[in-house]
């Protein structure tokens, strides 16, 4: 079946240090794909997404970055603050026409280090 | 601006009880969804709406039942609650749902545990 999954269920990263969240997607279908992150006790909140026709997308000190070769997804943050202390999920889209259906990954623990 | 509310945050059932999670989004959002959350696993997709008075199943539907009479509102109900129920669920949004996908926003869940 289809599947969303991560290979590091937790992140230990150094304040100041870039972190780097991977994802592994099946259906090499899908064309649209999205980073959340969730807090402890909140519900998840959309970081930034990106759609088959690019390999980067970046935003404010986040960076998507998209290999359609091997179906990976990965999430770069740029100089790790404590405040990006959460969990992490990626989500695929495998039908273009809609959000419907979304399927997410289990999610990677990041782990800010003082 | 209150975003999606959902209430209660806590919830504690006994096995075969009813009750209705409680979903109001004020973004005149089209599109609703309702997801579980277990641990290890990723978001699961329950039920959706794309507009009042349209509901359809998502992944794991069954034991639960939905309804949109209005736009801002779209409770979940559990009939008979059972212990596999147990979860936190999560209430969200978006402006239509279409478009090849649109950022979801997301309420501040609901924990349930079904003794």
């Amino acid at each position: 079946g289809e599947s969303v999954g991560l290979h590091l269920p937790t992140l230990s990263v150094q304040e100041g240090d870039n972190s780097i969240i991977n994802c592994a997607y099946s259906n090499s279908a899908s064309d649209y794909f999205i980073w959340y992150k969730q807090e402890s006790g909140k519900g998840p909140q959309f970081i930034i997404d990106i759609r088959s026709n690019m390999d980067k997308r970046q935003g404010q000190r986040v960076t998507v970055l998209l290999n359609k070769t091997v179906k990976h997804l990965s999430l770069q943050i740029a100089a790790t603050q404590p405040g990006d202390s959460a969990v992490y999920f990626c989500a695929e889209n495998p039908l273009a026409a809609s959000n419907y259906q979304l399927i997410w990954g289990a999610g990677t623990k990041l782990i800010i280090k003082p | 601006n209150a975003g999606v509310t959902q209430t209660p945050k806590f919830q504690v059932l006994k096995t075969g009880q009813s009750m209705t999670l409680q979903c109001a989004q004020d973004m005149n959002h089209e599109y609703m969804s309702w997801y579980r959350q277990d641990p290890g696993m990723g978001l699961r997709l329950i039920h959706y709406s794309v507009g009042a008075g349209i509901t359809d199943q998502g992944e794991v539907p069954n034991g639960y039942n939905v309804s949109r009479s209005t736009t801002e509102d779209f409770p979940l109900r559990l009939l008979s609650a059972a212990p596999s129920q147990t979860s936190v669920y999560f209430c969200a949004s978006s402006y239509s749902g279409t478009g090849g996908g649109e950022k979801l926003f997301f309420g501040s869940g609901t924990q349930l545990s079904v003794l």
